[in-house]
């Protein structure tokens, strides 16, 4: 079973701010990283350590984390935001394992 | 730029084997860990293994240890993973990536190679 979980879908309405969260205790050492994923595609990364958004994301996508915790905001989500998001990080073994979040389905309304 | 090429889509029987490859370019390819991802139809991503390819080292995921092998031939820039014993759950996409920005993310990725394990 997956370490880091998931609410398997959120709706927004266009325009407004949705997190999304990933429960972990890994999370508690390590950072989270965050993959938009659209139907047909291979995923992207949108956020990536403390707060690192790759060349050519919008500014609208921002990560923080708290205890066990990750989060990952879109603040005035766009009708392109409807995606599939996981979150990934190392597994709480610390033996250089890695696992994928549940996978968050975003809905743009 | 960096680009990951995977092979083509296969099909295999219950109980056979699949390798799938993935050419790798526009960078050193000794510098960067290569990772396997793959994603049954409608399902989320799943994390393989990785594969050090300065000197070959690998770490899998316990799900697939004694049943995945990933190995690479540095002459052609390529990785290789072996999936063996195949059963219709493992009929999914595969992705090799890998993490370049150093962030303990996968910022490139192959373009997939769909595997169907179908009698």
């Amino acid at each position: 079973s997956s370490e880091l979980t998931q609410d398997p879908a959120v709706s927004v309405a266009l325009g407004q701010t949705v997190r999304i969260t990933c429960q972990g205790d890994s999370l508690r050492s390590y950072y989270a990283s965050w993959y938009q994923q659209k139907p047909g595609q291979a995923p992207v990364v949108v956020i990536y350590g403390k707060n690192n958004r790759p060349s050519g994301i919008p500014d609208r996508f921002s990560g923080s984390s708290s205890g066990n915790t990750a989060s990952l905001t879109i603040t005035g989500a766009q009708a392109e935001d409807e995606a599939d998001y996981y979150c990934y990080s190392r597994d709480s073994s610390g033996n250089h394992l890695k696992v994928f979040g549940t996978g968050t389905k975003v809905t743009v309304l | 730029q960096v680009q990951l090429v995977q092979s083509g889509a296969d099909v295999r029987k219950p109980g056979a084997s699949v390798k799938v490859f993935c050419k790798a370019s526009g960078y050193t390819f000794i510098d960067y860990y290569m990772h396997w991802v793959r994603q049954a139809p409608g399902q989320g991503l799943e994390w393989m293994g990785w594969m050090n390819p300065n000197g070959g080292r690998t770490k899998y995921a316990q799900k697939f240890q004694g049943r995945v092998t990933m190995t690479r031939d540095m002459s052609i820039n390529t990785a290789r993973m072996e999936l063996s014993s195949l059963t219709s759950d493992d009929t999914a996409m595969y992705y090799c990536t890998i993490d370049v920005y150093g962030g303990d993310s996968f910022d490139h990725w192959g373009q997939g190679a769909l595997v169907t394990v179908s009698s």
